[in-house]
């Protein structure tokens, strides 16, 4: 079975600060990794994902995310928030029933 | 296009009451899914379906049944509701599931209360 561990539940941070949120994943096999925004009353929606090739994957509003197989990791990175980046974070994978498993989520504020 | 469109959006219910979530597509997905979520709970798979006339149970299916009839609509029953089921759904589809991890669409949820 696959299952996703998001370390951080909840960040605060102030704009033009870095972002870093872990995703941890166990699946013996190979994946498929996302991860997904949710802004405040809205649905989620893809941030960038992964399948295979470049394990630097560049996603949308300036969003990048590595895939480390070592570490069964795909953390979720931006040089610099903005207020409007402000939302839930959702990453999930799919493993060999391709249905996908997603986190916990983690609850990004940022402060102006 | 719509994408995924969910009907209603808001419900409040008794116990005990029945109702349907109504998730409609309209971009040929093969695949369709209901989550709900919870707070701190992220997203979790009540039911999907593989294609029109197929469905199977995800990870927490109990007290909800669903059915694909036709490819594009998808729904989710609760016979009996509980106040536990108080919760968003979110239905999804996918155009298909292959090696390349197609990324799921989602709906804009149903906010649904039991009291």
């Amino acid at each position: 079975a696959q299952s996703v561990s998001q370390h951080n539940h909840h960040v605060i941070l102030s704009e033009a600060a870095s972002l870093e949120l872990g995703c941890n994943y166990s699946y013996g096999g190979t994946v498929n990794l996302f991860w997904y925004v949710q802004y405040p009353g809205q649905h989620l929606q893809l941030l960038l994902k992964y399948f295979s090739g470049d394990p630097l994957v560049k996603g949308i509003k300036g969003f990048e995310a590595e895939f480390i197989k070592s570490k069964f990791s795909f953390n979720l990175r931006k040089p610099s928030v903005q207020w409007s980046d402000t939302a839930e974070y959702f990453c999930a994978v799919s493993g060999g029933s391709y249905i996908p498993t997603f986190g916990r989520g983690t609850s990004l504020i940022v402060h102006p | 296009n719509a994408g995924v469109t969910q009907t209603p959006k808001f419900r409040v219910l008794k116990t005990g009451q029945s109702m349907t979530l109504l998730c409609a597509q309209d971009m040929n997905h093969e695949y369709m899914y209901w989550y709900r979520q919870d707070p701190g709970m992220g997203l979790r798979l009540i039911h999907y379906s593989v294609g029109e006339g197929t469905t199977a149970k995800g990870e927490v299916p109990d007290g909800y049944n669903v059915s694909r009839l036709k490819k594009q609509n998808f729904l989710l029953g609760l016979e009996s509701a509980a106040p536990s089921q108080t919760s968003v759904y979110f239905c999804a589809s996918t155009r298909r599931i292959d090696r390349a991890g197609q990324p799921q669409h989602f709906g804009d949820g149903t906010r649904l209360s039991i009291l």
